[in-house]
């Protein structure tokens, strides 16, 4: 089925490891975005990719960094993990069909990640 | 700064009785508003999309309006059933930034 494709679904670190969350569209979306969803917090986005070649910071960008290795993957790179980054992530996609029709977000079935 | 509100945060209805859920926002300056159901522990499930140009769409027993020039969207559950149990989240597409959401609503349906 198409959509957004994430991995892994579950993860724990150690303070201090990193790791990094793949994500990978097959929709020919010109957008990437991850996000992160905390209790009480909703959802927030962390970087984004307008298209492909070009990231922009989001609401909590601090201790991420992204690489958007081409048109279908997107990735979040956590260097050195803290257990305030525990949370629950999740990779999106969207397009846009000529000027005026943006389209709506496809997400990912989200990443659960725990640092202890 | 665009801000999304939904109100009320829960809610609780009988099986079968008609509910909405609003969503308010700031800035009227948007593309688009989509509607997403999340069940607990799982990913985002889009139910509606409404372009800024729209003033409704409508999927099976669900209706969602948009008034952008007061900056308010409103949820329709016909019919609600227990299967309708969820969090119902609102978020708005605009420029220079990517789809923002309210805190959602969580909705219990019971048998």
């Amino acid at each position: 089925n198409a959509g957004v494709t994430q991995t892994p679904k579950f993860q724990v670190l150690k303070t201090g490891q990193s790791m990094t969350l793949q994500c990978a569209q097959d929709m020919n979306h010109n957008s990437m975005y991850w996000y992160r969803q905390d209790p009480g917090m909703g959802l927030r986005l962390i970087y984004y990719s307008a298209s492909e070649g070009t990231t922009d910071k989001g609401e909590v960008p601090n201790g991420y960094n992204v690489s958007r290795l081409n048109k279908r993957e997107f990735s979040l790179r956590l260097e050195s993990a803290a257990p305030s980054q525990t949370s629950v992530y999740f990779c999106a996609s969207s397009g846009k069909t000529g000027e005026t029709y943006y389209g709506g977000y496809t997400f990912g079935s989200g990443t659960r990640l725990t640092v202890v | 700064k665009q801000e999304v509100t939904q109100i009320p945060a829960a809610l609780s209805v009988p099986e079968g009785e008609n509910l909405v859920l609003n969503c308010s926002f700031t800035d009227s300056a948007i593309y688009n508003l989509q509607w997403f159901r999340q069940d607990p522990g799982k990913g985002l499930t889009s139910l509606l999309l409404i372009q800024s140009s729209q003033r409704e769409q409508t999927s099976g027993r669900l209706n969602a309006s948009l008034d952008k020039s007061s900056g308010r969207s409103t949820l329709y559950i016909a019919a609600s059933q227990p299967g309708d149990s969820a969090t119902y989240l609102c978020a708005v597409n605009q420029a220079g930034t990517a789809l923002i959401f309210g805190k959602g609503t969580t909705l219990s349906v019971s048998s």
